[in-house]
C-alpha cells in the first residue's frame, strides 16, 4: 500500500510569493489533516478535511493559508503571501473513516518550506 | 485545549542502556496516545499506541505505560541499538471527541552511542 505523499519535498522562496503545497492521502482514507512543525518545537494542527469538507480549521495561522480538497482526493494549501515565520516542516496526514480504534493517523514526509 | 509537555528534549544513552520519554496531558477526555518516531528526513511514523482502557503495552524491546490519574505516559525503550537515534514524538487525543486533531509534544532527540 503506498503511504501518503507529498510535493515538493523542499521548497525555498521569498517573502511576498506563493507556495502551494500537495498532499496525496492513502487511498480510500477519507480523514486528511494538516499539519506543521516550527524548528524546534511541537507538531501543531493546522485542519482537518472529512472527504471534500474541512472538519475542523481552527489551527489555520491566517488567512494567508487557504486548503483546498477537491472531489475528496488530494489536498492543497497554499500560502500567499508568504511571510517569514511560515517557514517550518509541513505534514500531511491521513486515516480511514471514523470508526472504534481507527484513529492512526499515517503522516507523509513532509515539506519544508524556508521563506527568506 | 488539550496541552502535552514532553521531557526530556534531548537523551543521550549508550548502546543497550534504556531508555525512558516522558509526557503529560491536559484533558482528562483524552484516551487515545500514540507514539510517533522521526528519523532523520523521514516521515514520522507510529511505533506503538495505548488506548485508555489499559495500563500498558508492550511490542518486543518498546513498551508504553498510562497513568490515567495522573494523567502521564511514557515510552520505554530497552536494549537501546543506534537505529533506535530519531526524534520521538508522544500525542495525544480524544477519539470520541468533536475534533480529530493530534496535540503532539515537542519532541524528544534520542541519540544511542555505539
Amino acid at each position: 500500500e503506498a503511504g501518503v505523499t507529498q510535493f515538493p519535498s523542499h521548497s525555498v522562496i521569498e517573502k511576498g510569493q506563493t507556495v502551494t503545497l500537495r498532499c496525496d492521502p492513502i487511498s480510500g482514507h477519507d480523514n486528511l489533516y494538516w499539519y506543521r512543525r516550527v524548528m524546534g518545537k511541537e507538531i501543531k494542527f493546522l485542519l482537518h478535511f472529512v472527504k471534500e469538507s474541512k472538519q475542523d480549521e481552527s489551527g489555520m495561522p491566517n488567512n494567508r493559508f487557504l486548503a483546498e480538497r477537491t472531489g475528496g482526493t488530494y489536498s492543497t494549501l497554499k500560502v500567499q503571501p508568504a511571510e517569514l515565520e511560515d517557514s517550518g516542516v509541513y505534514f500531511c496526514a491521513s486515516s480511514q473513516k471514523r470508526r472504534v480504534f481507527q484513529e492512526t493517523q499515517y503522516f507523509g514526509p513532509g515539506t519544508r518550506l524556508l521563506v527568506l | 485545549g488539550e496541552n502535552v509537555e514532553q521531557h526530556p528534549s534531548t537523551l543521550s544513552v549508550q548502546e543497550g542502556d534504556s531508555a525512558v520519554i516522558k509526557c503529560t496531558y491536559s484533558d482528562s477526555a483524552s484516551n487515545y496516545f500514540p507514539w510517533y518516531k522521526q528519523e532523520l528526513g523521514k516521515r514520522p511514523q507510529l511505533i506503538i499506541d495505548i488506548r485508555s482502557n489499559v495500563g500498558e503495552k508492550k511490542d518486543q524491546r518498546i513498551a508504553v505505560t498510562l497513568n490515567k490519574t495522573a494523567k502521564h505516559f511514557s515510552l520505554h525503550i530497552t536494549e537501546t541499538q543506534p537505529e533506535d537515534s530519531a526524534v520521538y514524538f508522544c500525542a495525544a487525543i480524544n477519539s470520541g471527541g468533536s475534533n480529530y486533531k493530534l496535540t503532539f509534544g515537542k519532541g524528544t532527540l534520542l541519540t544511542v552511542n555505539p
